[in-house]
């Protein structure tokens, strides 16, 4: 099993629907991240969490809202739908080294692949 | 903001020929990630350069890190069909310890 998971891998919605992609890992790492691939342009950041409590917005956080339920799962959510935000969505963890201030390696999910109409 | 910029953007090349890759910007980086990205999968941690300067190998694989830390590069010789997907550099720097991908290299090496 992957240690990164996220569902649904595809979801194809139409335009003012509300939109859940669910991230869980089994690495045991503090925090997560939700991106956002485009066609060239790279992977963008949504939202970061760095423990249950925190929640951080990232460069593209409009439009979208997250939850920590627990250290394990981190999850997505678009309140209404827009074509626009048709794209692939990654999920993303990484630990966090006591006395190092570091990003360290993000270990990715296999993605979750929007489409809204 | 900090940006990163890759370098080309698509390369398609033949089996056993040599490349590089760049991953330039205008700010000081902390350290360089270097990711590989294949079709359906996301993201996989290739290496990290941290050091000014400081070259890695792996394999077929050369990094470099710029001594100024605002550059990086990677080189594959005598690439194979395996090597193709989607090379992502991502530099950590400012603060909260994030980091800033840059847009992607596409590369393609037919047999």
């Amino acid at each position: 099993d992957a240690d990164v998971t996220q569902t649904p891998r595809n979801r194809i919605t139409k335009t003012g629907k509300r939109i859940m992609l669910e991230c869980s890992q089994t690495k045991g790492h503090d925090r997560m991240y939700w991106y956002r691939q485009d066609p060239g342009l790279g992977l963008r950041l949504i939202y970061y969490s760095f423990d249950v409590k925190d929640i951080n917005k990232g460069e593209i956080s409009d439009g979208y809202s997250v939850s920590r339920q627990a250290q394990a799962k981190f999850s997505l959510s678009l309140e209404s739908a827009i074509p626009n935000q048709t794209a692939l969505y990654f999920c993303a963890t990484s630990d966090s080294f006591a006395g190092v201030d570091r990003a360290g390696e993000l270990f990715f999910g296999e993605g979750s692949r929007l489409t809204v109409l | 903001t900090q940006l990163l910029e890759q370098s080309p953007q698509f390369l398609s090349i033949q089996e056993g020929e040599n490349l590089t890759v760049y991953c330039n910007s205008s700010s000081v980086f902390s350290s360089l990630q270097w990711y590989r990205q294949e079709p359906g999968e996301g993201p996989v941690l290739l290496v990290t350069v941290v050091t000014g300067g400081e070259v890695k190998k792996l394999k077929r694989l050369t990094f470099q890190f710029g001594d100024a830390r605002k550059d990086s590069s990677l080189h594959i010789t005598a690439a194979q069909p395996g090597d193709t997907g989607l090379y992502l550099c991502a530099g950590e720097g400012g603060s909260n310890y994030k980091l800033t991908f840059g847009k992607g290299t596409l590369l393609t090496v037919n047999p």
